[in-house]
């Protein structure tokens, strides 16, 4: 298995500007996580999905922040219009249901970079 | 909700020492409890993880074990490598959430 896929790996973009941030999941997982990571804040969980549904969202910063889950093996974050602030790197993990011990397994994260 | 308190780092050791990171947690119930850990450059992956009182986690040579009593899962190795060197994050799970603590950065010397 090819594990939790991210894209891009590194964004630079300019204050304003629209950034879309892409997470496969690992395949046959039900459950998908956006985290961002700052020194700041650490690791804070934005939103999750089950079965594509958000299920909670109550991470998500603002209302600049909207994220997606179209189908089962894809995912999208978005952030219109972007801030320095938002400088991050963004993780998605996924898991699958089986208990309280399951795994979360993470991507590679996006390296988020807002001039 | 959880909460969870992590040694704060940076932790710096010369090769062959011993590790101890310890972390504390409150919770309702009897939450899993999980270790993850960050190499430079990477996304987090699993270390180790207890699902409930007693139960001991273990990973290269790693453990951590499930004390209900005093609500803790310290992280200890008896031998650490250079190629220990990362960030180890504390996480117990509340319902499908994992709730991580802000991580201690390990660094180890030759």
């Amino acid at each position: 298995d090819a594990g939790v896929i991210q894209s891009p790996r590194h964004e630079v973009t300019e204050m304003g500007q629209e950034v879309t941030l892409r997470c496969k999941p690992i395949s046959g997982h039900d459950y998908l996580f956006w985290y961002r990571q700052t020194m700041m804040r650490g690791l804070e969980l934005l939103i999750y999905f089950n079965n594509n549904v958000p299920i909670d969202d109550s991470g998500m910063p603002e209302d600049r922040f909207s994220a997606k889950m179209p189908n089962a093996s894809f995912s999208t974050l978005k952030i219109q219009p972007s801030e320095p602030r938002d400088s991050a790197v963004y993780f998605c993990a996924s898991s699958i249901n089986r208990g309280a011990s399951e795994t979360q397994y993470f991507g590679p994260g996006t390296r988020l970079l807002v001039l | 909700g959880d909460s969870v308190t992590q040694m704060e780092g940076p932790v710096t050791l010369s090769e062959e020492a011993f590790l101890t990171i310890n972390c504390t947690y409150t919770a309702t119930g009897y939450p899993s409890l999980f270790w993850y850990v960050q190499y430079p450059g990477e996304g987090l992956q699993l270390l180790l993880k207890a699902t409930k009182a007693d139960d001991k986690g273990s990973n290269k040579g790693f453990e951590a074990t499930y004390r209900k009593e005093t609500t803790s899962f310290h992280l200890e190795k008896g031998s650490v490598q250079v190629s220990d060197s990362a960030v180890y994050f504390c996480a117990p799970r509340e319902a499908e959430k994992l709730v991580f603590g802000k991580g201690t950065k390990l660094t180890v010397n030759p």
